[in-house]
């Protein structure tokens, strides 16, 4: 286990709606990265944290929005739900990334959210 | 563009044998490479990563293959055992001053006892 957590497991939304996803990081790790993994393809980068801060995005609209708490723990959240939001979010933490090491992200299990 | 592909999508083996899966990627200016099980209902767990300044790293059974010149990356898996199963995806951090990691499709391999 990496002792990346998140919540909820899963997750039925409706389309329109709104949804908050967390992740617990760990301990020792400053920065959380998320990824969103559709049916059998590999995760896709949404955005990274580190000190509480935007670090860099991928090709995600706007509705897709972040935050990273004192604790590093982050959320992210998802406007306007879309049907082909429909997928596996997963959060990352690793550490600082001007140390050595701070390349490796270690990944939490995952939300599954399904939008009908 | 940024894009990790894998040769192939499946891979079969008999319990014992050697595993070799394969990655080719675009980003030459890509300066390091991580290979990562994901087992059903799991999120992807490290398994080894590799430097662009280095050609070759072991691990417990594992072994990544990094060749430059051609842009292609291996991961070796020695005496493949059924709880080797899963689906095997290779990584890569692109020239971005952050960490994003740019994901393959994945290969799925299969072992039977």
């Amino acid at each position: 286990e990496t002792g990346v957590t998140q919540s909820p497991t899963h997750l039925i939304k409706t389309r329109g709606q709104q949804v908050t996803l967390r992740c617990s990081s760990q301990s020792g790790h400053n920065t959380v990265s998320w990824y969103q993994q559709a049916l059998g393809q590999g995760p896709q980068f949404i955005f990274q944290y580190y000190r509480e801060e935007e670090n860099g995005r991928g090709n995600f609209p706007p509705r897709f929005s972040g935050l990273q708490f004192p604790n590093y723990s982050s959320e992210l959240n998802v406007n306007a739900l879309e049907l082909d939001d429909s997928a596996l979010y997963l959060c990352a933490s690793s550490l600082d990334p001007g140390l050595a090491g701070g390349n490796e992200q270690y990944f939490g299990p995952g939300t599954r959210l399904t939008v009908t | 563009g940024e894009s990790v592909g894998l040769h192939l999508p499946t891979l079969s083996v008999q319990e014992g044998d050697n595993s070799i899966i394969n990655c080719a990627y675009s980003n030459s200016a890509s300066d390091y490479f991580i290979w990562y099980k994901q087992e059903s209902g799991k999120g992807p767990q490290f398994i080894i990563d590799i430097r662009s300044n280095m050609d070759k790293r072991q691990g417990q059974r594992v072994t990544v293959l990094l060749n430059k010149t051609v842009k292609h990356l291996s991961l070796q898996i020695a005496a493949t055992q059924p709880g080797d199963s899963a689906v095997y995806f290779c990584a890569e951090k692109g020239n971005t001053g952050f960490q994003k990691l740019v994901f393959g499709t994945g290969t799925r391999l299969l072992v039977s006892p």
